[in-house]
């Protein structure tokens, strides 16, 4: 089955102590990413990856890291959380051969994520 | 000002029911036109696209754009309980450009659609 795989799915955690949320994708996309979604903010793109290692900067990138080594994975990683970290975060993929846009994204489930 | 923006309702309509469901935007290097659904505890799917101007039509769902008004819509005909989620717009700037790779989500529109 075609999917795009997030862990944990839930996790909570304190202010300064580094995690890491894995992404991973089945489907031999060239094209990933990383969004946070808000209430009443819509989603927000983090950084995105156009291919390995070739990462860029979305509209909210402060705070993040992430590494694209293997096509497969993308994992975003939060050096020192902070409590405005709180939120839904969404990875996704998308095909960009021959040039296409990656307009058409396949999100996966979620990381809903609390600092304290 | 947002690059882009969408009214986050919510809009509660009766089945059968016309919805309109719009976004305006700012920036003109925009080509691609999204339109994602989203049910609850779901990531968002796609459910539309459209590049450039013009319509573009799939059995109950129309997409609009008009770039010369900065401004796209998404018409859902004989609406259905399960059209009930949250549809966000999203845009995109084509290869070459400096918003390719980047896309723009709108806030989202909450809908129901009661029996």
């Amino acid at each position: 089955e075609a999917q795009v795989t997030q862990n944990p799915r839930y996790l909570i955690t304190v202010t300064g102590k580094k995690l890491t949320v894995t992404c991973s994708q089945n489907m031999n996309h060239e094209y990933m990413s990383w969004y946070r979604q808000d209430p009443g903010l819509g989603l927000r793109q983090i950084y995105y990856s156009m291919n390995v290692e070739v990462t860029d900067k979305g509209d909210v990138p402060e705070g993040y890291k992430v590494s694209r080594k293997e096509k497969r994975n993308f994992p975003l990683i939060l050096e020192s959380p902070s409590p405005n970290q709180t939120s839904l975060y969404f990875c996704a993929s998308s095909s960009t051969l021959f040039g296409l846009a990656p307009y058409e994204q396949y999100f996966g489930p979620g990381t809903r994520l609390t600092v304290t | 000002q947002k690059e882009v923006e969408q009214d986050p309702g919510p809009l509660s309509v009766p089945e059968g029911a016309i919805v309109s469901l719009n976004c305006t935007y700012s920036n003109s290097a925009f080509q691609y036109f999204m339109w994602y659904r989203q049910y609850s505890r779901k990531g968002p799917e796609l459910l539309m696209y459209t590049y450039s101007s013009g319509n573009k039509e799939d059995g109950r769902f129309t997409a609009q754009v008009d770039k010369s008004s900065k401004y796209i819509s998404l018409f859902i005909r004989d609406s259905q309980p399960s059209d009930s989620a949250t549809y966000l717009c999203a845009m995109s700037g084509d290869a070459g450009g400096t918003s390719y790779g980047k896309l723009t989500f709108g806030q989202g529109t909450i809908l129901t659609v009661h029996p």
